[in-house]
């Protein structure tokens, strides 16, 4: 089975462009997460999805951040707009409810 | 609400010696699961350990794990640390399955073993 997959891996912005970043859960789990990692935060919970509902909106990131969830196979995160704070890496995680599984991140650069 | 704390920043510890990562929890659930993440540089996060019993030992690639609920506690420990268990760990907490399988994560606590 394929894990969690990321796209792109690496985006590079300018300061108020919009990104969206892509996530496909592993084939069957019905809860999706998307995190926000950095080295002093650690991982920030930014939204959560079960069965294509949003479970958890991340408070703080409500207002530039927006996460969807098109079907149960593909969850995308718009950040707009993007400011240089926002340089991190995403992190997308699925689950059946236990473990989660995460994808390879997309490191993101806000110049 | 939930909360995870974890030893914090870095921990340095001489090859071939003991390691030992804290994890002490706070929580409203009465049944609860623990993971230890291990996140190698440049790696997405994976689990390392998981339990969700009260006061047995869990182990896994030389790691190991014991639940403590009386002391809200989930230490990891390894007898004899080597160089590639250099990365960062992170402690997390779910409550009971049920209507949400968000994890609580700790800080993380970045591990480096040197020769």
């Amino acid at each position: 089975d394929a894990g969690v997959t990321q796209t792109p891996r690496h985006e590079v912005a300018e300061k108020g462009q919009t990104i969206i970043l892509k996530c496909e859960p592993v084939s069957g789990h019905n809860d999706l997460f998307w995190y926000r990692q950095t080295k002093i935060q650690g991982l920030e919970l930014l939204s959560y999805f079960r069965s294509k509902s949003l479970m958890e909106d991340g408070g703080a990131f409500k207002d530039r951040f927006k996460a969807e969830m098109l079907n149960s196979s593909f969850s995308t995160l718009k950040i707009q707009p993007t400011e240089p704070k926002d340089s991190a890496v995403y992190l997308c995680a699925s689950s059946l409810g236990g473990e989660q599984y995460f994808g390879p991140g997309t490191r993101l650069t806000v110049l | 609400g939930d909360s995870v704390t974890q030893t914090e920043g870095l921990v340095t510890v001489t090859e071939g010696l003991p390691v030992k990562l804290n994890c002490t929890y706070q929580t409203t659930y009465l049944t609860i699961a623990f993971f230890w993440y291990v996140q190698y540089l440049n790696e997405a996060p994976q689990v390392l350990l998981k339990s969700s019993t009260d006061n047995k030992r869990t182990e896994h690639q030389g790691f190991h794990a014991t639940l403590h609920k009386s002391s809200s506690s989930f230490h990891l420990q390894k007898s004899s640390a080597q160089l590639s268990d250099s990365a960062l760990y992170y402690c997390a907490l779910s409550g009971s399955g049920g209507s949400n399988a968000k994890l609580t994560f700790g800080k993380g606590t970045k591990l480096s073993v040197k020769s």
